[in-house]
């Protein structure tokens, strides 16, 4: 069974641009989840998707969004690119929301210059 | 204080030795727990779930401390290659989902 897929694996992009990212979940999964994980820094949870509908965000600023496709499958943008968003982002699905286990996709590394 | 706090380490531990490593929580309402691994430059990867009777896979054993709120993963026979970082995560389960990533913990096991 595939596992969560990222896409591209890397980016490079230039301060004021956007970068959209791409993850699909494990097929049954219907929860997406993103992350970022900025150098030596821990998770910082972005954003949860369920069934198309955001349930949860953190603390970033609204120049982060995303959505989540009818196959479940998700897109984070980030808007006006700051040399800080650099960072590996990482996309998590899981079988249901809330209290289930989550399983990560490999990533993408942004990088912004 | 942090929802979620760990040692980031590193611990430095021969071949063979035991280690362990806690992580602790303020919401006392948090119900679940979990452990995963990360390799440098990788996705973490689930290494086990925490419940309230602890679990064994193999080496590893985790357990679950309500009253002192922090879970606990110890190690034994430690092989060259659990050298990595360990994450856990706590999911505190305020009406929405908010799962909370502790930095880390590192370890490297010496030859």
């Amino acid at each position: 069974e595939a596992g969560v897929t990222q896409s591209p694996t890397h980016l490079i992009k230039t301060r004021g641009q956007q970068a959209t990212l791409r993850c699909s979940p494990i097929s049954g999964h219907t929860s997406v989840y993103w992350y970022q994980q900025a150098l030596g820094l821990g998770l910082q949870f972005l954003l949860w998707y369920d069934e198309g509908e955001e349930r949860n965000r953190g603390n970033f600023p609204p120049r982060f969004s995303g959505r989540q496709f009818p196959n479940y499958s998700s897109e984070l943008n980030v808007n006006a690119l700051e040399l800080e968003d650099s960072a590996l982002y990482l996309c998590a699905s899981s079988l249901v929301g809330g209290k289930e286990t989550q399983y990560f996709g490999p990533g993408t590394r942004l990088l912004v210059l | 204080r942090k929802e979620v706090e760990q040692d980031p380490g590193p611990f430095n531990v021969p071949e063979g030795a035991t280690v362990a490593f806690n992580c602790t929580y303020s919401n006392s309402a948090s119900q679940s727990f979990f452990w995963y691994r990360q390799d440098c430059r990788k996705e973490p990867k689930l290494l086990m779930s925490v419940y309230s009777s602890g679990n064994e896979d193999g080496r590893f054993t985790a357990q679950l401390n309500r009253a002192s709120q922090y879970i606990s993963l110890l190690i034994r026979d430690s092989k060259l290659s659990d050298s990595a970082t360990y994450l856990c995560a706590v999911n505190p389960y305020s009406g929405t989902y908010k799962y909370i990533f502790g930095t880390g913990t590192r370890l490297k096991v010496l030859a």
